[in-house]
């Protein structure tokens, strides 16, 4: 069974920093193209970034692009997603998906960040 | 960016009832166009990709179709369990856009 179980959402001031982990089991992690997208709660879904299966590639929001980075450890089956310059703007609920020719066919239960001073 | 836009943004019906809603890209997508459900407090659920490609598991009672511009996903029998609010979604190219959802209601 694929699951993704993210971990590292909190509390965190304006212009501070927070690193987002997805841990990954029941697949081949290596394999697969890996995603964040995000939910203010009550709201829309919102893709942030993604990351191909070796790294070579990753691709952003343009509201994040140059504060964030994705970055990933296939040999620790583990997506991260570092996040700096944090603004009000940026509170979420963080979800991490696994991606492919399917569009994301599996996601994780998310982790809540929440940007306040 | 590509612009997504799905109409309505809320519908109300029973169950039983035949449910058609509407997902439009701003730009050609091809069939990159996928269907995602989310249950509150949930995580979105993937249930068509490539327009109109049945995830596995998911009831056949869902099917989409559309090529472009313009989707479509038609629940052919709502039944009380697909109470909930559907995206669509583009991977056509980079930054990947949703739509802002439909809300399905029970009337």
């Amino acid at each position: 069974e694929v699951q993704l179980v993210e971990s590292g959402g909190g509390v965190v001031q304006p212009g501070g920093s927070l690193r987002l982990s997805c841990a990954a089991s029941g697949f081949t992690f290596g394999s697969y193209w890996m995603h964040w997208v995000r939910q203010v709660p009550g709201k829309g879904l919102v893709w942030v970034a993604r990351i191909s299966n070796d790294e070579s590639t990753t691709s952003f929001a343009d509201s994040v692009k140059g504060r964030f980075i994705i970055s990933r450890d296939n040999a620790k089956n583990t997506l991260f997603l570092q996040m700096n310059s944090l603004r009000d703007e940026d509170t979420a609920l963080y979800y991490c998906a696994r991606g492919g020719s399917k569009g994301l066919d599996n996601w994780g239960q998310g982790t809540l960040v929440t940007v306040s001073s | 960016d590509i612009q997504m836009t799905q109409s309505p943004s809320s519908l109300s019906a029973s169950a039983g009832d035949r449910v058609t809603l509407t997902c439009r890209a701003s730009q050609t997508i091809s069939t990159y166009l996928n269907w995602y459900q989310q249950k509150p407090g949930k995580a979105p659920k993937l249930l068509i990709y490539v327009a109109s490609k049945l995830e596995s598991g998911v009831p056949s009672r869902f099917s989409g179709s559309g090529i472009g511009t313009d989707f479509t996903l038609t629940i052919s029998s709502l039944q009380p369990e697909d109470f909930a609010t559907y995206y669509c979604q583009q991977s056509y190219n980079t930054p990947w856009t949703f739509g802002q959802g439909t809300k399905v209601e029970m009337k």
